[in-house]
């Protein structure tokens, strides 16, 4: 079975410029998160949908983050205009939507911002 | 407010040897699931074992045992017969009726022949 599937897996960017993480979470979940993770800060929750509607967007650092999740099968994470600051791993992860349910992680993207 | 705690920042363990990493937990919501991810030097957050708040009994997967004590609020994470692969980040989790999943701040272990 396919797990989380994050793109790109790395990316190396400008100061200034618009970055745009993708995920596609396992089939049947209905309930989709993203993390940073970052060495002074852990793993931070950025935003959590359920059946594709924002339900917590609280952790989104400021109003250059945007999330979208158009279907079930698909999840964007916007950075515009990315800063050196937002340099991190960026983690997509989906579950189904009960406290017993494991939540599964993609493997990460690696955004560098210089 | 949920809130997941992790004291040990670095634990060293011989293998073979068994090792407890601990986790305390904060929550006023009586259903809850407790979690431990394993992160490996490659970055991936691996699901080891859950534990739910009703359950009566402790978690156990393979090597891998959860040490519930819900009065005391913690979900010990213990690895029986260490192997130098388990060398990595260990992080305990904590997932309430928000859905959410807050994680602690992780204890990097490691393994020595």
């Amino acid at each position: 079975d396919a797990g989380v599937i994050q793109s790109p897996r790395h990316e190396v960017t400008e100061m200034g410029q618009e970055v745009t993480l993708r995920c596609k979470p396992i089939s049947g979940h209905n309930s989709l998160f993203w993390y940073r993770q970052t060495m002074m800060r852990g793993l931070e929750l950025l935003i959590y949908f359920n059946n594709n509607v924002p339900i917590d967007d609280s952790g989104m650092p400021e109003d250059r983050f945007s999330a979208k999740m158009p279907n079930a099968s698909f999840s964007t994470l916007k950075i515009q205009p990315s800063e050196p600051r937002d340099s991190a791993v960026y983690f997509c992860a989906s579950s189904l939507d009960r406290v017993e349910h494991t939540i599964y992680f993609g493997e990460g993207s690696w955004l560098t911002v210089v | 407010a949920q809130k997941i705690t992790q004291t040990q920042p670095g634990m060293f363990v011989q293998e073979k040897e068994a090792v407890t990493l601990d986790c305390t937990y904060d929550t006023s919501d009586p259903s809850y699931g407790l979690f431990w991810y394993k992160q490996p030097s490659s970055g991936e957050m691996i699901f080891l074992i859950y534990q739910g708040s009703y359950d009566q009994q402790n978690a156990t997967e393979g090597r891998y045992s959860l040490n519930f004590q819900k009065a005391r609020k913690s979900a010990n994470l213990v690895i029986s017969a260490s192997q130098l692969g388990d060398s990595a980040m260990y992080f305990c989790a904590m997932r309430d009726y928000t859905d959410k999943l807050i994680f602690g701040t992780g204890t990097r272990l490691q393994v020595f022949p």
